[in-house]
């Protein structure tokens, strides 16, 4: 069982530059959702879809792009990366919100901007 | 809207207990508990819905306050596994969103 794939595990970056951070799940699950991860900040919400065709901004949207064109992918991407992005990426999916399914993570992608 | 957790570190002594809180200015629908080991993604460990429930997972339980959407996180008789830092997540009454919280960092030493 796949679970939930994102790839790649790694990556660098210069200022400025483009990328897409890649999701897949193949568990049919509705709810997908983007996080961050800082030291001392915890996980982060960047943006979520309930579904096909719907996304929404979390707290931290700024910078960062979603399409939900199909169940299974939900890319991320950053449009001009800024040393502020380096972070740890993980991307999450549940059946649903609001139906109390637990979340499932990727392995996460380690950014670094320079 | 992201739940703050308390502490924010902890050491312990194997065999020691320990609890760790997580609180929300939202009204929750339901509260669940993930732990983090260095380097991984983060694993669910259990779910509470509202209604004040208490959960049990081997020696880790859990509780959740809707009046006061807090939960808390009960580790006894901790072990060297326990080691990692934990998150609470949240789903609020309305909207989509499921936030997680700041963290704790929880050490077990021998």
């Amino acid at each position: 069982n796949a679970g939930v794939t994102q790839t790649p595990k790694f990556q660098v970056l210069k200022t400025g530059q483009s990328m897409t951070l890649q999701c897949a799940q193949d568990m049919n699950h509705e709810y997908m959702s983007w996080y961050r991860q800082d030291p001392g900040m915890g996980l982060r919400l960047i943006h979520y879809s309930v579904g096909a065709g719907i996304t929404d901004q979390g707290e931290v949207p700024n910078g960062y792009n979603v399409s939900r064109s199909t169940t299974e992918d939900f890319p991320l991407r950053l449009l001009s990366a800024a040393p502020s992005q380096t972070s740890v990426y993980f991307c999450a999916s549940s059946y649903s919100v609001g139906g109390a399914q637990p979340q499932h993570f990727g392995d996460g992608t380690r950014l670094s901007i320079l | 809207q992201q739940p703050v957790q308390s502490p924010q570190a902890v050491i312990l002594r194997e065999g020691e207990d320990a609890v760790i809180n997580c609180s929300s200015s939202k009204a929750l629908y339901s509260v669940h508990w993930y732990r983090q080991k260095h380097g991984e993604a983060p694993v669910f460990l259990m779910i509470l819905l509202k209604g004040g429930e208490q959960k049990g997972h081997d020696k880790i339980s859990a509780s959740f306050n809707e009046k006061k959407q807090q939960s808390s996180l009960y580790l006894t008789a901790s072990q060297l596994s326990y080691s990692g830092t934990y998150f609470c997540g949240t789903e609020v009454n309305t909207g989509n969103q499921f936030y997680f919280g700041t963290g704790t960092s929880l050490t077990v030493i021998p």
